[in-house]
């Protein structure tokens, strides 16, 4: 399996327009994770979701962010208006069922190699 | 809600030194886990400890976690160059979900 395939890796833009990132889970995982890592804040869960569902998004900044997860192969996180604050490295994570619930798996999180995100 | 403290915050040693990263939880936990990042790159999985008391090892890195599963330690024998990089526990509370602490910055130099 190829892992956790994040696009784009970097991208640059400006204030106020529109950011479209995307996540490519490994095959078989029903948990997706969006996460977010800065210099000041570490790594900040965005949200979360299962079997495609949204299961909590209290991590979500404001308004102007958004994520999807139309099939279980695809998922997209979106910022829009952007804003220089919103520069940060995105990572995407998928897993089987981590070990609090009931299961024989290790838990582990897959992450991807993550997406850079410069707002000027 | 579930806070992770690590320390500390960063730490520079020779090669061929120990070193001890620690991790403490405000609730207990039911999975600690601990992964490591290199400078630009994802986090790698490293090990997970669920049961009070319990030790992994791995090469030259062991991870412990307390018996009241509110704190863990990992330690790292006889450093080398490669062991460089941000280390990070992560809990597990039984809600789905991974949080992660603020993180370990470890940097060997020669």
């Amino acid at each position: 399996d190829a892992g956790v395939i994040q696009s784009p890796r970097h991208e640059v833009t400006e204030m106020g327009q529109e950011v479209t990132l995307r996540c490519k889970p490994i095959s078989g995982h029903d948990y997706l994770f969006w996460y977010r890592q800065t210099m000041m804040r570490g790594l900040e869960l965005l949200i979360y979701f299962n079997n495609n569902v949204p299961i909590d998004d209290s991590g979500m900044p404001e308004d102007r962010f958004s994520a999807k997860m139309p099939n279980a192969s695809f998922s997209t996180l979106k910022i829009q208006p952007s804003e220089p604050r919103d520069s940060a490295v995105y990572f995407c994570a998928s897993s089987a069922r981590l070990a609090g619930i009931q299961g024989a798996n290790t838990g582990e999180l897959f992450f991807g190699e993550g997406s850079r995100l410069t707002v000027l | 809600s579930q806070e992770l403290e690590q320390s500390p915050q960063s730490l520079i040693v020779q090669e061929g030194k120990n070193l001890t990263i620690n991790c403490t939880s405000s609730k207990t936990l039911y999975g600690l886990y601990w992964y490591k990042q290199k400078y630009g790159e994802g986090l790698i999985f490293l090990m997970m400890l669920q049961k009070g008391g319990e030790e992994k090892s791995h090469e030259k890195i062991t991870a412990k976690l307390d018996e009241k599963k509110q704190q863990s330690s990992l330690h790292i024998t006889a450093s080398q160059p490669s062991h460089a990089g941000i280390y990070l526990c992560g809990a597990d509370d039984n809600t789905d979900k991974l949080i992660f602490g603020t993180g370990t910055r470890l940097q060997v130099f020669p």
